[in-house]
């Protein structure tokens, strides 16, 4: 079992709110890690998106619309990406992302569509 | 502005050695709270974290894959290089050079390279 699954595939309208979630394998707690989000566009580099530790420890990347948005939900032991008001352009490929022992742990990616 | 740039083969055959480099530029690889490292992505799948150097030479590897997995550092030409021993199929991927900014504490890749695709086959 990965230690971040996120569901692999998630639909949403224009103008909608989608939330993507990164759930942790039991033994990870979700409330000691920092959780990162980045977006992967087909044929390009993912893009840093955003951290999300607590609502007073996070921020945006460089030039992320702030349509984008950070959240846990520790009853379900998962970090949420939200994104609001939702574009055409948001349509892509987000993976979650912690460090565990000095080593990074992707999520296994959720394609996220917008129709 | 940062940049890095991935070089090295395209077609590798079955337990070679694969031989990546990663050219940095907008930043050096000695300057404190940097960090430099590899993600690879097979074909249609997820982002898998390799390994990563410090500014000042410390090397982390992903626990699976710590015994096939070298780092280091070309200081002159600022440059990363990844080896990875005895490569098999799957080890077919894009793989990633990325910057790793930690020196506000946390530790987020900030800036990605444009990839290059290994394919591994006899």
């Amino acid at each position: 079992q990965a230690v971040l699954t996120q569901p692999a595939s998630l639909s949403a309208s224009p103008g909608a709110s989608a939330s993507l979630t990164c759930t942790l394998r039991s033994g990870f707690d979700v409330g000691t890690y920092r959780i990162y989000w980045y977006q992967q566009k087909p044929g390009s580099p993912p893009q840093y998106l955003l951290k999300y530790k607590s609502d007073s420890d996070t921020q945006l990347g460089s030039g992320v619309p702030s349509r984008f948005s950070g959240s846990k939900d520790a009853s379900a032991n998962a970090g949420i990406l939200l994104i609001s008001g939702l574009q055409s352009e948001d349509e892509a490929d987000y993976y979650c992302m912690i460090w565990h022992n000095s080593a990074s742990v992707f999520g296994t990616g959720t394609t996220l569509t917008v129709l | 502005q940062i940049t890095l740039k991935e070089s090295g083969p395209t077609l590798v055959k079955p337990t070679q050695t694969l031989t990546l480099t990663c050219t940095c530029s907008g930043f050096s690889v000695t300057t404190s709270g940097v960090g430099v490292g590899w993600i690879r992505q097979p074909p249609g799948k997820a982002l898998e974290w390799l390994t990563l150097i410090y500014w000042n030479d410390d090397e982390r590897y992903s626990p699976s894959l710590k015994n096939k997995l070298t780092i280091t550092k070309d200081i002159s030409k600022n440059q990363v290089v990844l080896t990875m021993t005895n490569v098999d199929p799957v080890d077919t991927a894009t793989y990633y050079c990325v910057h790793l900014n930690y020196a506000s504490g946390t530790y987020e890749f900030d800036n990605w390279g444009q990839g290059t695709l290994v394919i591994v086959s006899s």
